[in-house]
């Protein structure tokens, strides 16, 4: 147990479907993260939020829209997406963007097909 | 940029035997830390070992050691005595250790089997 939940563990949506992922860390940390696990491709971070403020955005197209209330959640929301965003969608987080203790631990992610 | 490789899409290893992973990876900073994580198939990442960049020794977490050579910029990782539960993806990662450079730079993974 990481101390980092997400929920669904799957989802299956069609292109004009709005849903939204959901991300909870139960460690203190000030630092959340989305990445996205496509099949052999290297983890690609989406967006970084550090006291609930966006601090980076990897030009992930609009159909992503990430959302944190507080530093304890974060929500990717979800619309129009299309085949090819089918992918592991994981959360993780750490203490703090940029300070010394920075391994980030990881959610189990969610399995997302859009069909 | 930096970048990350894994060489090794595939290994396997017999339970009980050592093996060894590859990573390189490309950076022109003196400062940073190099991780390894482990995803079984439960998906979960899994921190297994990381290492700073400033220290000469290498670290070690039970049976995972790793084999950091600055200069070569390699980071490799040997687990002894393979165990069945050992079977999973391992990433090797890379991080700055300057402020404000936050991400995690990961490799594409090598798929390890355990063979009993």
């Amino acid at each position: 147990e990481t101390g980092v939940t997400q929920t669904p563990r799957h989802l299956v949506m069609g292109m004009t479907n709005k849903k939204s992922l959901k991300c909870e860390q139960h460690l203190g940390h000030n630092a959340m993260y989305w990445y996205k696990q496509s099949a052999k491709k290297p983890l690609e971070l989406m967006f970084v939020y550090s006291l609930e403020e966006r601090v980076e955005n990897n030009s992930v197209p609009s159909r992503f829209s990430p959302e944190c209330p507080n530093s304890s959640h974060l929500f990717l929301h979800l619309h129009t997406l299309q085949p090819e965003d089918s992918a592991l969608y994981l959360c993780a987080s750490s203490q703090d963007v940029s300070g010394s203790t920075d391994t980030q631990y990881f959610g189990p992610g969610t399995r997302l097909t859009v069909l | 940029a930096q970048t990350v490789t894994q060489s090794q899409p595939e290994m396997s290893v017999q339970e009980a035997e050592t093996v060894t992973l590859s990573c390189t990876y490309d950076t022109s900073e003196s400062d940073y830390y190099l991780f390894w994580y482990k995803q079984p198939p439960s998906r979960q990442m899994i921190l297994v070992i990381r290492q700073e960049a400033y220290k000469q020794q290498n670290a070690t977490e039970n049976r995972f050691s790793v084999n950091f050579q600055k200069a070569a910029k390699s980071f490799s990782l040997k687990i002894s005595d393979s165990q069945l539960g050992d079977a999973a993806m391992y990433f090797c990662a890379y991080r700055s250790a300057f402020a404000g450079n936050t991400p995690l730079v990961f490799g594409k993974g090598t798929r390890l089997s355990v063979i009993a």
